[in-house]
């Protein structure tokens, strides 16, 4: 079965770093993107950026550019979405998905549980 | 980037209903739209892409259509599990944005 386990609920401080993570299983992980998508709470979907395992070749949204960093370690198929200070306004849901086919431009048709992210004094 | 507009963003329906969401592109993004139903407390799962591909294992009671900037999914008899929000996508720029998403409601 092809899926997407993503790391669990996260409960930090403002400032404070985090890296939350999104294991592949069940399929070949360097050939296909991963990508991130944010839910703040009670709104809608946002792309934050995507990642070919492969390579590490990343496109990041311009409305994420440099407030997160996404990464890759093929040797175990985990992708990764870090931040090195928090702020309350990351709270939100984090989610994990795979494009449907190799291209760089694609659906998400696998998708993981999900990351709630909670930063809170 | 290119700005998704859904229409409604809600909407009231029964069992049975046939139901019509719209998505606008703020440019011609040809057929590169795929859209998404998340049920409350899940993940979105791909429902159709191109457009008009019916994604794998999506009942045939799901349909999409439209190029350009305009595009349209239809649910020709909605079923319990329907009842959820329903998100549009563009992929043909980076960033693939979504719409702000349409809840139909029973």
């Amino acid at each position: 079965e092809v899926q997407l386990v993503q790391s669990g609920a996260e409960v930090k401080k403002p400032g404070e770093s985090l890296k939350v993570s999104c294991k592949g299983s069940g399929y070949n992980f360097p050939n296909f993107w991963i990508g991130w998508v944010r839910q703040m709470p009670g709104k809608g979907l946002e792309w934050v950026g995507i990642i070919y395992p492969g390579d590490s070749d990343i496109r990041y949204s311009p409305s994420f550019q440099g407030r997160v960093t996404i990464s890759v370690d093929k040797s175990i198929s985990t992708a990764f979405l870090q931040w090195s200070s928090l702020e309350a306004s990351d709270t939100a849901i984090y989610y994990c998905a795979r494009h449907l086919s190799i291209a760089a431009m694609d659906a998400f048709a696998i998708w993981g549980q999900g990351t709630m992210v909670t930063v809170s004094s | 980037d290119i700005q998704m507009t859904q229409s409604p963003s809600s909407l009231s329906a029964s069992v049975g209903d046939r139901v019509t969401i719209s998505c606008r592109a703020s440019q011609n993004i040809k057929k590169y739209v795929s859209w998404y139903r998340q049920r409350p407390g899940k993940a979105p799962n791909l429902l159709i892409y191109a457009a008009s591909v019916l994604h794998t294992g999506v009942p045939s009671g799901f349909s999409g259509s439209g190029s350009g900037t305009d595009f349209t999914l239809t649910i020709s008899s909605l079923q319990p599990e329907d009842f959820a929000t329903y998100y549009c996508q563009q992929t043909y720029s980076v960033p693939p944005t979504f719409g702000g998403g349409t809840t139909v409601e029973i």
